[in-house]
């Protein structure tokens, strides 16, 4: 069965740190991979998306991830992070097409220290 | 990037009442859509998928009788929770799903039920 494992469930980083949050993800074929981002009680917001192509996704607010299929990961980096990057990040899997399910992780939440 | 908005964003209703949650895609068609439901600090969980001008598809242990959705247009999906009860109190999004396999989520729709 698919599956989405995020091991950090709370991160706490200072302000202009590196960050990188942790995603792996187990699924038969080559998976269709996201990164969402969600503020307190609001919807969630598209970071990047790998489907095909080069391993190295670049996103929005400064964000990449890297796509390693030898280590079935997807890990989510910024060089700096910034006091309003702090909120609960999401890693999904997508089964692609018209039956294009997400299956989330359990979200990191990240705190950011000043 | 593509919009999905809900309405209304919280809803506050008696038990034993129903209560509809609209989505809508703003700037794209979106032939299939999802609607998920997330309690507190927990990972999103997907309760169905709607195919325009069909039948929506259920996932394993949600009610169909009790969450009615109907997706009439390529823009719009509504959910209904019908006599509700406090324990459908929950957070529920939509998302809207492009041409690229890419879902755009809604801002969400705080649900209590009193």
């Amino acid at each position: 069965a698919q599956s989405v494992t995020q091991p950090d469930i709370h991160i706490t980083v200072s302000e202009g740190a590196s960050l990188e949050l942790r995603c792996n993800y187990s699924y038969g074929a080559t998976p269709y991979l996201f990164w969402y981002v969600q503020s307190p009680g609001q919807g969630l917001q598209l970071l990047l998306k790998y489907f095909s192509g080069d391993t190295l996704v670049q996103g929005i607010k400064g964000f990449e991830a890297e796509f390693k299929r030898s280590q079935s990961s997807f890990n989510l980096r910024k060089p700096s992070v910034h006091w309003s990057d702090a909120a609960e990040y999401f890693c999904a899997v997508g089964l692609g097409g018209a039956t294009n399910k997400l299956i989330f992780g359990t979200g990191t939440l990240l705190a950011v220290q000043p | 990037g593509a919009v999905v908005s809900q309405h209304p964003s919280r809803v506050i209703c008696k038990s034993g009442t129903s209560v509809k949650i609209e989505c809508r895609s703003l700037d794209f068609q979106a032939t299939t859509m999802f609607w998920y439901r997330q309690f507190p600090k927990q990972s999103l969980m997907l309760m169905a998928t709607s195919n325009e001008g069909s039948k929506a598809t259920y996932e394993q242990g949600v009610e169909k009788d009790k969450f009615l959705i109907n997706h009439a247009s390529l823009t719009l999906s509504t959910l209904t929770v019908t006599s509700a009860h406090p324990e459908d109190s929950s957070f529920y999004i939509c998302t809207g799903q492009d041409d690229t396999d890419t879902q755009y989520f809604g801002p969400g729709t705080r649900l209590t039920v009193l």
